[in-house]
């Protein structure tokens, strides 16, 4: 079964410009979430998306956004980047939502993608 | 907001030795979650704790839930070189629809 697939895995980017990660969750996930990792502030939470909708976001600026796909594949977009958004870009995918078997809701992550911002 | 606390942040220790690595939460939760990152690698789900005293080993690792006193408790014994990574514990907060708090992480070094 294949896992959660990120791309692209490492992108160099510079300040002002925008990017584009790209997340392909496990087949029958429909629960997509985005997590930043960073030494200072560990893993925080983006957002997170269920069949096209974007049920929660967390404490980011509007520079960050996503959406999903009606086959669940996720995108998130960081326009204006800014030296702090160097970070490691996690997506996971879970069965939250999906019913009874859903229940313990494990997040299985991808690989990530490593922006860096010069 | 859900606060999450490990400590140690940093841990070395030696072969065969055993070590608790502690994670606090601040807010009320019944489900708790032990991940694994290997450097330059993703997280890898290690255990699921879903009730009060919930008690889960695999291996040399043993993660254990007490939700009255809002701690998680993950146990190494006898650590060998393999289980050298970082260490996360992550909170869900029902209500928030599907969100994590993670907790900040132990890197622990097994020494030969």
């Amino acid at each position: 079964k294949a896992g959660v697939t990120q791309t692209p895995r490492y992108l160099i980017k510079t300040r002002g410009q925008q990017v584009t990660l790209s997340c392909s969750p496990i087949s029958g996930h429909r629960s997509v979430s985005w997590y930043q990792q960073t030494p200072g502030q560990g893993l925080q939470f983006l957002f997170e998306y269920f069949s096209e909708t974007q049920r929660n976001k967390g404490n980011f600026p509007g520079r960050f956004s996503g959406r999903q796909f009606s086959n669940s594949r996720s995108e998130m977009n960081v326009s204006t980047l800014e030296l702090g958004d160097s970070a490691l870009y996690l997506c996971a995918s879970s069965l939250w939502g999906q019913g009874p078997v859903s229940g313990a809701n494990v997040l299985t992550f991808g690989a990530g993608s490593r922006l860096t911002v010069l | 907001e859900l606060k999450v606390e490990q400590n140690p942040l940093f841990l070395s220790m030696q072969e065969g030795k055993n070590y608790t690595i502690y994670c606090n939460y601040s807010t009320t939760s019944d489900r708790l979650y032990w991940y694994r990152q290997d450097p330059g690698k993703s997280l890898e789900s290690l255990f699921v704790l879903l009730s009060n005293g919930a008690v889960k080993q695999e291996g040399r690792l043993m993660a254990s839930l007490d939700t009255k006193a809002r701690l998680s408790t993950l146990h190494i014994t006898a650590a060998v070189h393999d289980l050298s990574a970082t260490y996360f514990c992550a909170v869900y907060l029902q209500g928030t629809g599907n969100q994590f708090y993670f907790g900040t992480g132990t890197s622990l070094t097994v020494i030969p």
